[in-house]
């Protein structure tokens, strides 16, 4: 079964730290998400890439947070320097995602971030 | 932004009980998804509606797409303790926007 793996699933990093996490999508998904699951704001889209180019980042704030697929194996978010308001799951999720197809994303099991 | 609003947040009943879970938005949707997610796991897809009026069943679930494409509905008829979980609504954008964005969530817990 193909699954979507996301590295690390706890991290406990001190403010002003350098956080970065990493996913592997599914193979022949050509886009992959970011977001970001909190109890208050549930889940929250951060960026995404179709095609391994970036759409859209309009949900992450960019003086700190970044986000780069280096190639179609690889997703990765990081965040520099990152801030008790940070912690959160982050989850990254693949899908093919095409004009009239409306498949189901599959997301990994999410990086648990604590930032103290 | 598109916003999709669930209700009710939370929902703690006994098994065997039946309930609805709403999704609301004042946007319109190219499709719409429901997932179930469990504690320490990503969602996991439960159906797609993609026409308006469409109504779809997976065994127990019924779920309803409305007319407009601006909302729909989860309704679980005899909830067992296995249906416990966080459900969420979400919809795919309109042709320029192919993301897919999520609801706040309805968190259900089926007592034995």
């Amino acid at each position: 079964d193909a699954r979507v793996t996301q590295t690390p699933r706890h991290k406990v990093t001190e403010m002003g730290q350098e956080v970065t996490m990493r996913c592997q999508p599914i193979l022949g998904h050509n886009t992959v998400f970011w977001y970001r699951q909190t109890m208050m704001q549930g889940l929250e889209l951060l960026a995404y890439f179709r095609n391994r180019a970036p759409l859209d980042d309009s949900g992450m704030p960019k003086d700190r947070f970044s986000a780069e697929m280096p190639d179609a194996t690889l997703a990765t978010l990081k965040i520099q320097p990152s801030e008790p308001r940070d912690s959160a799951v982050y989850f990254c999720a693949s899908g093919l995602v095409l004009r009239q197809v409306f498949s189901p994303l599959h997301f990994g099991n999410g990086t648990r971030l604590t930032v103290t | 932004t598109q916003l999709l609003e669930q209700s009710p947040q939370f929902l703690s009943i006994q098994e065997g009980e039946n309930l609805t879970v709403y999704c609301n938005s004042s946007s319109v949707f190219s499709s719409l998804q429901w997932y179930r997610q469990e504690p320490g796991e990503g969602p996991v897809l439960l159906v797609t509606v993609v026409t308006g009026g469409e109504v779809k069943k997976l065994k127990r679930l019924t779920f309803q797409f409305g007319d407009a494409r601006k909302d729909s509905s989860l309704h679980i008829t005899a909830a067992q303790p296995g249906d416990t979980g966080l459900y969420l609504c979400a919809g795919w954008g309109s042709t320029g926007r192919r993301a897919l964005t999520f609801g706040s969530g309805t968190r259900l817990q089926v007592q034995p």
